[in-house]
């Protein structure tokens, strides 16, 4: 029944490996993002997807890679991980690209990096 | 600069004592004004849009206000379970891109 749920929910790895964080909606919506929120609580936009088209590309290093296989899914890939990448990263959804009705949320991915 | 300031920080208020939280923005031409909820451990959770001067929205103990230059966050005899941060966003005129404020942590007591 999750709306947006996010696997895994604790990832903790060594600095240089390669992780994936998964995300799925079942709202039917057209648009995902994906957020970087830090330890002082700031959220900031990493990446957005309409149907399955990338619109959203922040100033992310490009070790950081989204892929949407279809509207339903986000994923992150995450290569060489360095240590200022620990943070907790959010997958998020709405309507449609203007996100007026709000955006909806999953439960985060804790990422430590060690 | 387009900015989204929040104030306070922090906030602690005895439960049933009312307040307000601030968030004020450097940004020309809103489009949209949006408040969350964040508990601890979760991901934020959608209140309201605002998105002209004036309006107003209310949700139970909650009221949104919107003004030319911000908006405040009416908390009405507050509950414990009113505890969490409150986040709020605005929509960058031609973009389709949030800038989040760091938010206001409240806590309730009883």
């Amino acid at each position: 029944d999750t709306a947006v749920s996010q696997t895994p929910k604790y990832l903790v790895t060594q600095m240089g490996n390669d992780k994936s964080i998964k995300c799925e909606q079942n709202l039917g919506h057209d648009t995902m993002y994906w957020y970087k929120q830090d330890s002082k609580k700031f959220l900031k936009i990493m990446f957005s997807y309409n149907n399955k088209e990338l619109i959203i590309n922040e100033t992310v290093p490009n070790r950081f890679s989204p892929k949407s296989p279809d509207k339903a899914h986000l994923n992150l890939h995450i290569n060489s991980l360095e240590l200022g990448d620990s943070a907790v990263y959010f997958c998020a959804s709405s309507q449609d690209r203007r996100g007026y009705d709000g955006y909806t949320f999953g439960s985060g991915t804790r990422l430590t990096v060690v | 600069e387009d900015q989204v300031t929040q104030s306070p920080e922090a906030l602690r208020l005895q439960e049933g004592e009312s307040s307000s939280l601030n968030c004020s923005y450097t940004v020309s031409g809103l489009r949209g004004l949006f408040w969350y909820r964040q508990d601890p451990g979760k991901g934020p959770e959608f209140l309201f849009t605002l998105y002209s001067a004036g309006e107003e929205k209310e949700k139970e103990r909650l009221k949104a206000t919107l003004t030319k230059k911000e908006s405040f966050l009416h908390i009405t005899a507050p509950k414990p379970e009113d505890s969490a941060t409150y986040l709020c966003a605005v929509l960058l005129p031609g973009t389709y891109k949030y800038i989040f404020g760091t938010g206001t942590r409240l806590k309730v007591l009883a």
